[in-house]
Order: structure tokens, then sequence, then C-alpha cells
């Protein structure tokens, strides 16, 4: 039981590339989340989902899309990275509640 | 939407002294967590806690619903609970049910 990973845990881009970045848990759990944190701030939501083929967007969606087309995996991507999107990213899945979170991805836009 | 606010901002302690963190929130909530981010950026939940108290070994928290707050408490602080420390809540109404709200956190840095 790996519980929450991510995968890259780090990464550089370039202005203007995309990339994708994969979260997948082991714990059945229907429900999973995008969420980004910026230096001195709590995490905000970008995307969450509620179920296998269900997405919806949170508080700070913009720039990004993401896809649930497989019950333990939630993907997230920049089509068109921006310095703006120079952030950490954590996953995390719920169940019962209570939320648990992966161990996050760096992500650098330059 | 919900505020989340939590005090201090920040916290210097002594190895071995007590503390109690602070959240605020502005509406009624479904659920509270507790969580530790430590230096390497980890998030590790601490405490899963709507209402009532709890306690796990020096931690303990306190959520009094009604009138819309949590306490965490921390006794005989270790270099290692050095991190922040957030509070977040989860909606029961609009667009915040089912989505975690966090607030800024407490940055504890505890001096050997």
């Amino acid at each position: 039981n790996a519980g929450v990973t991510q995968t890259p845990k780090f990464r550089v881009l370039k202005t203007g590339q995309s990339m994708t970045l994969l979260c997948a848990q082991d714990m059945n759990h229907e429900y999973m989340y995008w969420y980004r944190q910026d230096p001195g701030m709590g995490l905000r939501l970008i995307h969450y989902s509620v179920g296998e083929g269900t997405t919806a967007k949170g508080e700070v969606p913009d720039g990004y899309n993401v896809s649930r087309l497989k019950k333990q995996n939630f993907l997230l991507g920049l089509e068109s990275a921006a310095p703006s999107q120079t952030s950490v990213y954590f996953c995390a899945s719920k169940v019962s509640g209570e939320q648990y979170f992966g161990p996050g991805t760096r992500l650098t836009v330059t | 939407g919900i505020q989340v606010e939590q005090s201090p901002p920040d916290l210097i302690l002594q190895e071995g002294a007590n503390s109690t963190l602070r959240c605020n929130f502005s509406d009624s909530v479904n659920n509270l967590q507790w969580f530790h981010q430590n230096p390497w950026g980890q998030l590790i939940n601490l405490f899963y806690i709507p209402s009532g108290t709890k306690q796990n070994g020096r931690l303990s928290a306190t959520t009094v619903a009604t009138e819309r707050y949590s306490l965490l408490y921390i006794s005989s602080s270790q270099t290692t609970d050095s991190g922040v420390y957030f509070c977040a809540v989860e909606g029961n109404y609009g667009g915040s049910q089912g989505n975690l709200i966090f607030g800024k956190g407490t940055k504890l840095s505890v001096k050997p």
C-alpha cells in the first residue's frame, strides 16, 4: 500500500512547453484533488474529481486541465506553461472525510 | 467562501516548551484537519477533528465547532516538531463542499 504517489518529483519547463503530472492512489478512494502551494501560503485547490470520469474546477483552475480515466489515477496537464505556474503541486485523495496527500511535485517554469 | 485564519504566524520555542496553535474559521464546517509540513515539504496528517478532542502522543487537538475554532497543543516540543502547521476546513455548502480550504499556517521553530 503505497498511499498517494506523484510523478515526477521535480521538473523544469520553459515557457510555452506542456507537461502532465501523474497522481496515483492504491486505496480505492473515490475523491481526488490537485492543489498548488506558493511560498508562504497554504494550499489552493486547482481541480478535483468525485469519481472515475468526472472532474470539476476548484479555486484556481485557469491554465490547467485534468482527467480521471481510471479510478486510481488523476492527471494534471499544463498545455502552455507560464512562469506564474512555478509552484509545488500536491495531489490528495479522500476517504471518510479525511484527505491524504502525496509527496508533491516541484515545478519551475523559466 | 470560508475564511481560515491561523495564529500566531510564527513561533519560536526552546526544546521542551509547550505551545498552543489556533485556527479560526468563518462559517460552519463539515470537517477540519491539522497537518504538519516538515522541512522537506511533506504534508503529514495530524488530526481529523471536525469536533471534540483527540490526543496522539505529545500532540492533542480540540475543535469547538459552535464557536468556530480549533486548537492544536504541542507539549514537550522537540526539534523534529519544526515546520509549518496547517489547519484546513471543509465547508458544508456551496462551492467549498467537499474541498479543503487552508489557512496560511503557523511556522514553528524549535531550538535545541
